[in-house]
């Protein structure tokens, strides 16, 4: 089936570092890629999303590229915020996502000021 | 503006208990419906989705049971709580354009 691999588990930064988030997907044709972000006790929210090969989706300082030459929509920004610490999910969704997304393990961001 | 409403926020409840959970969404026409489960630490493990009233799909199963009485309601259930059901229950919706999931504020289970 379908399914979403974020490298890193957690990623420790220093304010103004870059911040960079792998994400590779397995999937049939052209999946919808999406990014969110969750912060503690609180739902996930939506950071962007691509459905194209080379598409970039951005929001808020973040950006990321759908590669399907590398089945890959790496998270990037370039100067991180103490506020930026949260959970990123990268997640896919296939063809027919009425019937849902699939989710990454997600990474745990802690910047330091 | 579509808001999308959950409750109870918190719950503690002893094993073998039952649970209902609930889910309305406001300012959107037969929305698409969805739970998902987080464990504590965890990723989004999704539970149950809805295209229309009274239909409802299973994804994985976890002793739980999911309805959708009403085109603006989506219920998850149990009638025996496990240790395992702990976690953080969060409701989803996503419009015909089948855009992006917009999640409520989540449901904080505790079964001890």
């Amino acid at each position: 089936g379908d399914s979403v691999t974020q490298t890193e588990g957690q990623v420790a930064l220093s304010e103004e570092d870059f911040l960079t988030i792998h994400c590779n997907y397995s999937a049939s044709g052209y999946p919808a890629l999406f990014w969110y972000v969750q912060y503690p006790g609180e739902g996930p929210q939506f950071l962007f999303r691509a459905s194209r090969d080379k598409e970039k989706g951005s929001s808020r300082g973040f950006e990321a590229t759908y590669d399907k030459g590398t089945t890959s929509f790496h998270l990037r920004k370039a100067s991180v915020q103490e506020s930026d610490s949260a959970v990123y999910y990268c997640a896919l969704g296939d063809y027919n996502y009425a019937q849902g997304l699939t989710f990454g393990l997600g990474t745990r961001v802690s910047v330091f000021p | 503006a579509q808001t999308i409403h959950q409750w109870p926020v918190a719950e503690i409840k002893a094993v073998g208990s039952p649970l209902s959970l609930g889910c309305t969404i406001k300012g959107k026409s037969s929305p698409n419906l969805y739970w998902y489960w987080q464990a504590t630490g965890g990723t989004l493990q999704q539970l149950f989705y809805s295209i229309t009233v009274g239909q409802v799909e299973s994804v994985v199963q976890l002793n739980l049971s999911a309805s959708r009485p009403k085109d603006d309601q989506f219920i998850l259930s149990t009638e025996k709580l496990l240790l395992s059901h702990s976690g953080f229950y969060l409701c989803a919706w996503m419009g015909t354009a089948n855009e992006r999931l917009f999640f409520g504020h989540g449901t904080k289970l505790s079964v001890l």
